[in-house]
């Protein structure tokens, strides 16, 4: 079974530019999440989709950041503009939906983003 | 406000040995708690999970111990084995709901070495 898909894997970009990356949840996964991860830190959650709806996005930074779920399967998340901060790593993971708050969450390779 | 907290950023043990990596929450809706494993340039992995109505989970070599009166949880791997040098997280939920429902609050991680 296929895990979690992410790409790019990588991405360099100046300040101010826009950035955008993609997510490919497990086959059969109604929920999908985006998570931040700073150097040295644990990831943090920026947003929690079941199926298409986005039912936590508190953590998410709305004047820059923006994501989607269109079909309730794969997922963009996107930056505009970029600023210098953003360098980290954004996580997606994804689980069935169907554990409540047991579930467990399968995470993907992840892109890894520089802002110069 | 660091609501879980891994304070050994680093460990280092003899293959053969026993790894014990340490994990303190502060948030008392937490019930729910995962080990996560994770080595460069890759995404998280499951490893462990126990939940607030059990002390123990064990699981081939790898143990979870939960403390609730000292909001305190462990993970115990015997025997290391080199191919266990990686980051660990411990992250926590809520499954009562609230702020923490639905979402992981990751620890900062613990490098574990584990030296031939």
């Amino acid at each position: 079974e296929a895990g979690v898909v992410q790409s790019p894997r990588y991405k360099i970009i100046e300040k101010k530019q826009p950035v955008a990356f993609w997510c490919n949840p497990i086959s059969g996964h109604n929920t999908l999440y985006w998570y931040l991860q700073n150097l040295g830190q644990g990831p943090e959650l920026l947003i929690r989709y079941e199926n298409e709806e986005a039912v936590d996005d508190s953590q998410l930074p709305k004047d820059r950041f923006s994501a989607e779920r269109l079909k309730g399967v794969d997922s963009t998340l996107k930056i505009q503009p970029a600023e210098l901060g953003d360098s980290a790593v954004y996580l997606c993971a994804s689980s069935t939906g169907l554990a409540g708050a047991e579930e467990t969450q399968y995470f993907g390779p992840g892109t890894r983003l520089l802002v110069l | 406000d660091q609501q879980v907290k891994q304070n050994s950023p680093s460990l280092s043990v003899q293959e053969g040995r026993i790894s014990i990596l340490n994990c303190d929450y502060t948030n008392s809706m937490f019930d729910y708690f995962l080990w996560y494993k994770k080595y460069p340039a890759e995404g998280p992995t499951f490893l462990i999970s126990i939940s607030s109505i059990k002390d123990k989970n064990e699981d081939g070599r790898f143990t979870v111990f939960l403390n609730k009166s000292a909001k305190h949880l462990s993970l115990h791997i015997v025997p290391s084995q080199p191919g266990d040098s990686a980051v660990y997280f411990c992250a926590a939920s809520a499954r009562a709901g609230g702020t923490s429902y639905g979402k992981l609050t990751f620890g900062q991680g613990t490098i574990l070495t584990v030296h031939p």
